[in-house]
């Protein structure tokens, strides 16, 4: 089946450092999204891509999806201590289901 | 709050005991998703939706579970005889056509099956 290697798997940082994760897969996706979950809740959508290629950017964070469509990254500047949390990434093949990562779990150190 | 809504937020049954999630799109949303998420994973998808319809499913989704959308609006899953091992996180979504399917997801149901 469809499978979302997603590095790293957990990640200690000072506040203000720069952070960056991403996801490959085997198979081609059409849509990349990413999530951020906190404990307890459901994920929270931080950012959608479209087409290969696309960069897009929310406020400090920074996606990419992948030229090959396989691969998608996530950078997340200046981090400050609400970025705690486990980020997900999810690949749309069709209409339908998300096939997600396991998460990057960040702890940010003031 | 227009964001997709579920209930109960916690459900805490003996073994074998049938239990019912219900939950609530977003309101101009067709597509409703189901998945199910267990610490230290992210969510699998189960089941989904594309108004009453119900269109795929998983193979994680057993004879035990079942799913309905009976007016194209809310949706409910439910599990009967409930075992040890259903205990997570259980986890709705839905999405817009026109919006590219991305999935805003609810705050999802937490099970504990002792």
């Amino acid at each position: 089946g469809q499978q979302l290697n997603q590095s790293p798997q957990s990640m200690f940082i000072q506040e203000g450092e720069d952070v960056s994760m991403n996801c490959t897969s085997s198979s081609i996706f059409n849509t990349w999204l990413w999530y951020k979950q906190d404990p307890g809740e459901g994920p929270v959508l931080l950012i959608a891509l479209y087409k290969a290629g696309e960069l897009t950017s929310n406020g400090r964070l920074t996606a990419q999806f992948g030229i090959t469509r396989k691969d998608s990254f996530l950078n997340i500047s200046a981090s400050i201590p609400s970025d705690v949390g486990i980020y997900f990434c999810a690949g749309i093949r069709n209409a339908g289901k998300s096939t997600f990562g396991d998460g990057t779990t960040l702890t940010v150190k003031p | 709050d227009t964001g997709v809504s579920q209930d109960p937020r916690h459900k805490i049954t003996k073994r074998g005991q049938n239990v019912t999630f219900r939950c609530d799109p977003i309101s101009e949303h067709n597509r409703l998703y189901w998945y199910r998420q267990t610490l230290g994973q992210g969510p699998e998808f189960l089941t989904y939706f594309q108004n009453e319809a119900q269109l795929e499913k998983s193979r994680l989704l057993s004879d035990r579970f079942s799913a309905e959308r009976p007016k194209g609006s809310f949706s409910t899953l439910e599990i009967q005889r409930t075992e040890q091992g259903d205990s997570a996180m259980y986890l709705c979504a839905s999405s817009f056509p026109g919006d590219g399917e991305t999935q805003y997801f609810g705050p999802g149901t937490r099970l504990l099956v002792l």
